[in-house]
Order: structure tokens, then C-alpha cells, then sequence
């Protein structure tokens, strides 16, 4: 089945520094990749994609770019800000079936201090 | 404004009680899903429908009902609740014409068993 494994937070950083939260799946198909971040008290908005191998999805700063050859999709941000404080998933969608269901991984918590 | 409504956003129910959680869509998608999210553990898929008149399950369906007789509404159902169907909810939708990521989140269901 589909997998996909997140690093553990929290992740404390001061504002400004670079930012990198590591995620890596297994999929039995083609996937599609994603990133969503979801805000306190707030549903899960879509930050990034990519769907095909060597793509690089990017918004507000953040990229990431689809490794097939080592099944990653690390989120990085060159400088992050106070506002960027929010748990951050990494999720999957395999093409390969007709669910369109979302895989995600358990989420990574991001503090910015000032 | 247009998106994915859910309501209520919380709710206490005691070992037993049965409810219903609303969600409802104005964005005439054809796909909608529930899905539940507990700590540690992302979100997990609960079930899922592809159009009016059809549902199926997900990882995680026991315990839960659903229906879909308008496109726009998408009733979850709790038949008896328990204490490990604490958690937050959240209803998802996406056009069957867009690609596997224009995922519509509404802002969740804070549900605590007693």
C-alpha cells in the first residue's frame, strides 16, 4: 500500500533561518505530491504540488522538488517568517486508482520564533 | 464565500449517542471525502464518494455511515459513538475534472466522546 513518512517535530526555529522538513513515500503506482499546511484552528490548504519526477512545486517561498529516484519530497524554505508557524503535511495521490483519496503523513509542527 | 462548509465545529457527545456531521459544497464537485485526524497520526481516510448515489470505504470506515444524495452534501454518520471516535473531522472536496490536487478542506469537526 501507500506510505508516506514525515520527520517529527516540533521544529523550533528562529526567524530567517533556512528550513527543511523531510518526507518520503512508498506508492505502489505513479504518485502525485503534495504539501498542505493547516494553521490553529484552521482546515488544510494546499501549498504546493508536483506530479511527475524532477518536477519542482513552489508558493510563498517554499519549494520542493518530486525525487523518484529516492521517493522524497523535502519542503524547503530559504527564509521563514513568524507566520509560517503551522503543522506542515506531506501527502500522496495515486493516479493509479479511482479514489482519489489523499495519503498523508503525520504531520510536522513548525514554531518560528521572532 | 464558496468552498466546503462543515458544521458544527464542536460537539460533546456521550458513550453511545449517535449524530450526524454536516458538510456541505457550492462548487458543484463531484468528489467528496471525510476524512479523520488524530494526533501522531495525519489524516486518515474514512469514506469517500465519486458522485451522487455512490460511496465507499476508506482506511478507517467502522463505525461510520455515509450518504450522498445531492452533490452538495456529504452527511457523516456516527451509528454509536465512542471514546475512540474522538477526534477532528474534516470533509474534503475536488472537481472530477481538476487533476488529484484541487482538494477543497473545510475548517473541521472538533468531536469529543464522553
Amino acid at each position: 500500500g501507500n506510505s508516506v513518512t514525515q520527520m517529527e517535530g516540533p521544529v523550533t526555529l528562529s526567524e530567517e533561518a533556512f528550513l527543511t522538513i523531510n518526507c518520503t513515500y512508498t506508492a505502489t503506482g505513479y504518485p502525485s505530491l503534495f504539501w498542505y499546511v493547516q494553521y490553529p484552528g484552521e482546515g488544510l490548504q494546499l501549498l504546493l504540488k508536483a506530479t511527475k519526477a524532477d518536477d519542482k512545486g513552489s508558493n510563498k517561498g517554499f519549494e520542493a522538488t518530486y525525487r523518484k529516484e529516492t521517493t522524497s519530497f523535502h519542503l524547503e524554505k530559504g527564509s521563514v517568517q513568524v507566520s509560517d508557524s503551522a503543522v506542515y503535511f506531506c501527502a500522496l495521490s495515486d493516479r493509479d486508482t479511482g479514489r482519489r483519496a489523499l495519503t498523508f503523513g503525520s504531520g510536522t509542527r513548525l514554531q518560528v520564533q521572532p | 464565500n464558496a468552498g466546503v462548509t462543515q458544521t458544527p465545529k464542536f460537539q460533546v457527545l456521550k458513550t453511545g449517542q449517535s449524530m450526524t456531521l454536516q458538510c456541505a459544497q457550492d462548487m458543484n464537485h463531484e468528489y467528496m471525502s471525510w476524512y479523520r485526524q488524530d494526533p501522531g497520526m495525519g489524516l486518515r481516510l474514512i469514506h469517500y464518494s465519486v458522485g451522487a448515489g455512490i460511496t465507499d470505504q476508506g482506511e478507517v470506515p467502522n463505525g461510520y455511515n455515509v450518504s450522498r444524495s445531492t452533490t452538495e452534501d456529504f452527511p457523516l454518520r456516527l451509528l454509536s459513538a465512542a471514546p475512540s471516535q474522538t477526534s477532528v473531522y474534516f470533509c474534503a472536496s475536488q472537481s472530477g475534472g481538476q487533476g488529484p490536487y484541487g482538494y477543497t478542506f473545510g475548517s473541521g469537526t472538533r468531536l469529543t466522546v464522553v
